[in-house]
C-alpha cells in the first residue's frame, strides 16, 4: 500500500470553480506538507501542519486554503484560481524534521 | 538561513557512464540533515538517503554512492554505470533542527541508451 496517497491525480478547473485536493498518509507521521511545483521552478513549500496545527504559511495567496482535520488527512481547498496556479501539487508527510515521504501529486490545470 | 545549491541544471550521459550530481549547502547550524530525492517522470518524489551532520562517512547503496564533505559543505551523489531508468530529476535538500526541509532547484539527468 502506498504510504501517501493523493486524489485526484489530474484536475482541470475554470477560474470560477471551487475544488479540493485530498492527501492521506498511512505512515503514522505527525507532520504534513503541501508543495507547489511549477515547470522549471524549484519546489515551493506552501503549508506545513505539525500535530494538526498550521505552523507555516509561505505567503500563499488566500485562494489556497488548507485544512488538516486529523494527523492522517490534509486538504487544499481551491477557489477562484488563476492560470498561473497551474502546477503539480505535492503532498508529503514526515516525523517533524526527518525525511518527508511524498504522494504522487495532483496535476492541476486552470483554464 | 539554510540554502541548497544544485549548480547543474541538466546532465546528459550515455548508458553505463558514471555521473556525479553536485550539491552545495549553507547553514549556520551545527546539527542538520541532508537528503537526496529522485523524481521520475511520473512525478512522485522518491526518498533516497538521509545524512546527519555528525556522520561524514560516505555511503554506498548498489550503484548509488554519496560523498558528504563538511569542509566544502557538499553532499554529492554519484551513480555508477548509469541506466536509462535513472533518468529523472534529482533533488538535494537540507533540514535544520526545528526547521523544515529546503530543496535545491534540482538536476535533470537524462541517460541515453
Amino acid at each position: 500500500e502506498t504510504g501517501v496517497t493523493q486524489t485526484p491525480r489530474h484536475l482541470v478547473m475554470g477560474m470560477t470553480n471551487k475544488k479540493s485536493l485530498k492527501c492521506e498518509q498511512h505512515l503514522g507521521h505527525n507532520a504534513m506538507y503541501w508543495y507547489k511545483q511549477s515547470a522549471k521552478k524549484p519546489l515551493e513549500l506552501m503549508f506545513v501542519y505539525s500535530l494538526e496545527e498550521r505552523v507555516e504559511n509561505n505567503s500563499v495567496p488566500s485562494r489556497f486554503s488548507p485544512e488538516c482535520p486529523n494527523s492522517s488527512h490534509l486538504f487544499l481547498h481551491l477557489h477562484t484560481l488563476q492560470p498561473e496556479d497551474s502546477a503539480l501539487y505535492l503532498c508529503a508527510s514526515s516525523h517533524q524534521g526527518y525525511e518527508q515521504f511524498f504522494g504522487p501529486g495532483t496535476r492541476l490545470t486552470v483554464l | 538561513a539554510q540554502k541548497v545549491t544544485q549548480a547543474q541544471t541538466e546532465i546528459s550521459v550515455v548508458e553505463k557512464e558514471d555521473v556525479t550530481l553536485d550539491c552545495v549547502y549553507e547553514t549556520r547550524d551545527t546539527t542538520y540533515y541532508l537528503f537526496w530525492y529522485k523524481q521520475p517522470p511520473s512525478g512522485e518524489l522518491v526518498f533516497l538517503i538521509r545524512r546527519n551532520s555528525f556522520d561524514e562517512q560516505n555511503e554506498i547503496s548498489g550503484r548509488y554512492s554519496w560523498n558528504f564533505q563538511k569542509s566544502t559543505s557538499s553532499f554529492n551523489f554519484t551513480i555508477t554505470a548509469s541506466q536509462v531508468v535513472d533518468s529523472a530529476v534529482y533533488f538535494c535538500a537540507l533540514s535544520e533542527l526545528n526547521n523544515d526541509m529546503r530543496f535545491g532547484a534540482g538536476t535533470r539527468l537524462t541517460v541515453k541508451p
